[in-house]
């Protein structure tokens, strides 16, 4: 199962894009790469999910080098509402996606 | 239609009391799993049900904890002769892992919130 790893936290300011990195040295051929948001008091939510180069849609874009080694989360202009903990996962069968990690705490600022 | 659901959203129990959590997946999908969160943590992963196939348990913590998927559809995670530091969020997702590779992502439904006293 590979592991990853991100920073424990980040601030930034309303309006900043702010890019999240993960890292994933051991991860397999197999294994997609899910980026999950969790704000207070409730469930992880699927922000987006890739396998290799760019993906994006309406929330957030992911990047990913050749290497696919690591991983980018981009969300474009934060709000407040955008305050919340993102965890980074790597796996793709069923019951590979099964350690969440520490997640990064993102605090956006007024 | 509807998300995954949890109940009960809180429960506050006695130390040495057993608990039953539920957890009702989105209809359909195959795969369930349960979660503990502890305040301020990550998720901690308990047990894994796929379809008819044996669950996974390697994440509970202790024999005091089991779960069961009846039906293939709903779940119950019992928590017996309850701690203290059993005191956390409990939180089931749900996925259907058939649909193809790459696409097992998970539903998490809102959490039951368990305080041991």
């Amino acid at each position: 199962l590979a592991k990853t790893t991100q920073p424990i936290s980040m601030d930034s300011y309303e309006g900043q894009e702010v890019n999240i990195t993960c890292s994933h040295n051991n991860i397999a051929t197999n294994d997609y790469i899910t980026w999950y948001q969790q704000f207070p008091s409730q469930g992880p939510r699927f922000i987006i999910q890739g396998y290799k180069t760019k993906v994006t849609n309406e929330v957030a874009s992911l990047f990913i080098p050749a290497d696919r080694k690591s991983s980018t989360l981009s969300l474009p202009r934060v709000s407040l509402s955008d305050t919340a903990v993102y965890y980074c996962l790597v796996g793709g069968n069923a019951g590979n996606m099964l350690t969440f990690g520490g997640g990064t705490r993102l605090m956006v600022k007024p | 239609g509807a998300g995954v659901s949890q109940s009960p959203s809180n429960k506050v129990t006695e130390k040495g009391k057993d608990v039953e959590l539920r957890c009702d997946p989105i209809s359909g999908h195959t795969a369930l799993y349960w979660y503990r969160q502890s305040l301020g943590q990550g998720l901690e992963f308990l047990i894994y049900f796929q379809g008819n196939s044996a669950p996974d348990k390697s994440g509970l913590p202790s024999d005091r904890f089991s779960a069961e998927r009846t039906g293939g559809s709903v779940s119950t995670l019992t928590i017996q002769r309850t701690q203290q530091e059993d005191s956390a969020v409990y939180l089931c997702a749900s996925s259907d892992p058939l649909r193809g590779r790459g696409t097992d992502t998970q539903y998490f439904g809102p959490g039951t919130r368990l305080t041991v006293l």
